[in-house]
C-alpha cells in the first residue's frame, strides 16, 4: 500500500513566478491538508480540503490556494512567489470517519526554493 | 486557541543515556496531542498520540509520553539513546470535537546523540 506521495521532491523558482505542487494520498483517503515548514521552524497549516472543497484554512495570504480531485488527490499552488515561500510543503492525507479525531499520514514533501 | 512550546532547541545526549524532550501545550479545551519524528529530508513519522484515554501513552521506537493535565505537558522520554534517534521533533496539538484535524505543531527540538 504506497503511503502518500508528492511531487516534485525539489523545485527551484524565482519571485514573482507561480509554483504547482501536487499530492496523492494514502490509499483510502479523503482528507488532504497542506503545510509549510520554513527552515528551522515547525510545520504550519495552509489549508484542508474534503469533499473537492477547501474545509480550513490557516493565516496564509490569497496567493495560496489549492484544489482537491474526484480521486482525493490534490495541488498547492502559490503565485506571485516571494524569498519567505521557500520552505518543504507537507502534504497530509486522513480518513474522515466522523469521529473527533482523524490521524494524518505525512508525505516525504517537496522542498521549494526561490531565488 | 491552541499552542504548543517546545524546550529546548536542541538536546545533546550520549547513547544509553535518558531521553527527555519537553513540551507544554495550551488548549481552551481537551486536547488531543502528538510527537512526530522528522529525518533529514523526509516527511513527519508520528511516534506516539494522546487522544484522552490512557495518560501514559507508548509509541514506536522505545518512545513514551505522559499527559499531565495539570502541568499541561506531554513530554517525550526513551530510557536508552540510540545513534538512530537522531533527528528532529515536533509536538503538535489539536482540538477536539468538531475539528478538521488541523495541527499545531511546535518549533522543534534536535536531537543530537552522541556516541
Amino acid at each position: 500500500d504506497a503511503g502518500v506521495t508528492q511531487s516534485p521532491t525539489h523545485l527551484i523558482k524565482t519571485r514573482g513566478q507561480q509554483v504547482t505542487l501536487r499530492c496523492s494520498p494514502k490509499s483510502g483517503h479523503d482528507t488532504v491538508s497542506w503545510y509549510q515548514q520554513a527552515l528551522g521552524q515547525g510545520p504550519q497549516f495552509i489549508f484542508q480540503y474534503y469533499e473537492e472543497e477547501e474545509r480550513q484554512r490557516g493565516n496564509f495570504p490569497d496567493r495560496f490556494s489549492g484544489h482537491q480531485f474526484p480521486n482525493y488527490s490534490s495541488e498547492l499552488n502559490v503565485n506571485a512567489l516571494l524569498l519567505g515561500d521557500s520552505a518543504l510543503y507537507l502534504c497530509a492525507s486522513s480518513w474522515d470517519r466522523g469521529e473527533r479525531y482523524n490521524e494524518q499520514f505525512f508525505g516525504p514533501g517537496t522542498r521549494l526554493t526561490v531565488l | 486557541a491552541q499552542s504548543v512550546t517546545q524546550l529546548g532547541s536542541h538536546v545533546s545526549v550520549s547513547e544509553g543515556a535518558l531521553v527527555l524532550l519537553r513540551c507544554n501545550y495550551s488548549s481552551s479545551v481537551p486536547p488531543y496531542l502528538f510527537w512526530y519524528v522528522q529525518y533529514p529530508n523526509q516527511g513527519l513519522q508520528l511516534l506516539l498520540k494522546y487522544t484522552s484515554a490512557a495518560t501514559l501513552v507508548k509509541g514506536i521506537n522505545g518512545f513514551e509520553a505522559e499527559f499531565k493535565k495539570s502541568e499541561t505537558s506531554f513530554h517525550l522520554t526513551k530510557p536508552s539513546a540510540h545513534m538512530s534517534d537522531a533527528a528532529e521533533y515536533f509536538c503538535a496539538v489539536t482540538l477536539g470535537s468538531g475539528n478538521t484535524g488541523k495541527l499545531i505543531f511546535g518549533q522543534g527540538t534536535t536531537l543530537q546523540v552522541k556516541p
